[in-house]
């Protein structure tokens, strides 16, 4: 268990629907990362959140959002969703705002759109 | 932009074989360079990482140099297990990125390590 806790783990939703994935950051992180992993595009940064403010933004589509609550959590929004909006999406936190010392990552939600 | 390419997999080796994943970036300045490892069903796990020039990253028998004159950083293991089986990602953190530690990862490379 790396810490960092991703909820569903996996999803099954239609085309035109929205979902929203949750992340639990390690104890003490105040940083939060989302990526994107498909078998075409490989991994891609979406956006990350340090504190409850966006720090950075990526590749992340308009019809995409995220955000961070007090307690730290995070949750990212995808709505109106495709076919090619299929992947397995990683959240990741760390302590600061900089990766010299690494993520933690956590397991990932696979989300299926068909 | 900023990028990684690494070579393409799978690569396929005897267990005790010696290992090399190359890894290159195209980068502005002094990123800090990482090799990432997913096992199955898993997420990222960070294997080590170098953030200036000619530092040696090094962890559970991997090592990995951060050459500027060459922008690469290859990995490399000395005698592979069965266990190491799993995609190994080459990344970066761009220079200069005062306020974020946004990674750009290469494509991924599959190490399948027979018996």
């Amino acid at each position: 268990d790396s810490g960092v806790t991703q909820t569903p783990k996996h999803l099954i939703t239609a085309t035109g629907q929205r979902v929203t994935l949750r992340c639990s950051p390690r104890s003490g992180d105040l940083s939060v990362y989302w990526y994107q992993q498909s078998l075409d595009q490989g991994l891609q940064f979406l956006i990350q959140y340090y504190n409850g403010e966006e720090r950075a933004k990526g590749n992340i589509l308009e019809r995409f959002s995220a955000q961070q609550f007090p307690d730290l959590h995070s949750e990212l929004n995808l709505s109106s969703l495709e076919l090619g909006d299929s992947a397995l999406y990683f959240c990741a936190s760390e302590t600061g705002t900089l990766s010299n010392y690494g993520y933690t990552f956590g397991s990932g939600t696979r989300l299926t759109v068909v | 932009g900023d990028s990684v390419t690494q070579m393409e997999g799978p690569v396929t080796l005897s267990e005790e074989a010696f290992l090399t994943i190359n890894c290159t970036y195209t980068a502005t300045g002094y990123p800090s360079l990482f090799w990432y490892v997913q096992y199955p069903g898993e997420g990222l796990q960070l294997l080590l990482k170098a953030t200036k020039a000619d530092d040696k990253g090094s962890n559970k028998g991997f090592e990995a140099t951060y050459r500027k004159e060459t922008t690469s950083f290859h990995l490399e293991k000395g005698s592979v297990q069965v266990s190491d089986s799993a995609v190994y990602f080459c990344a970066l953190t761009p220079w200069g990125s005062s306020n974020t530690g946004k990674l750009i990862f290469g494509q991924g490379t599959t190490l399948q390590v027979k018996p």
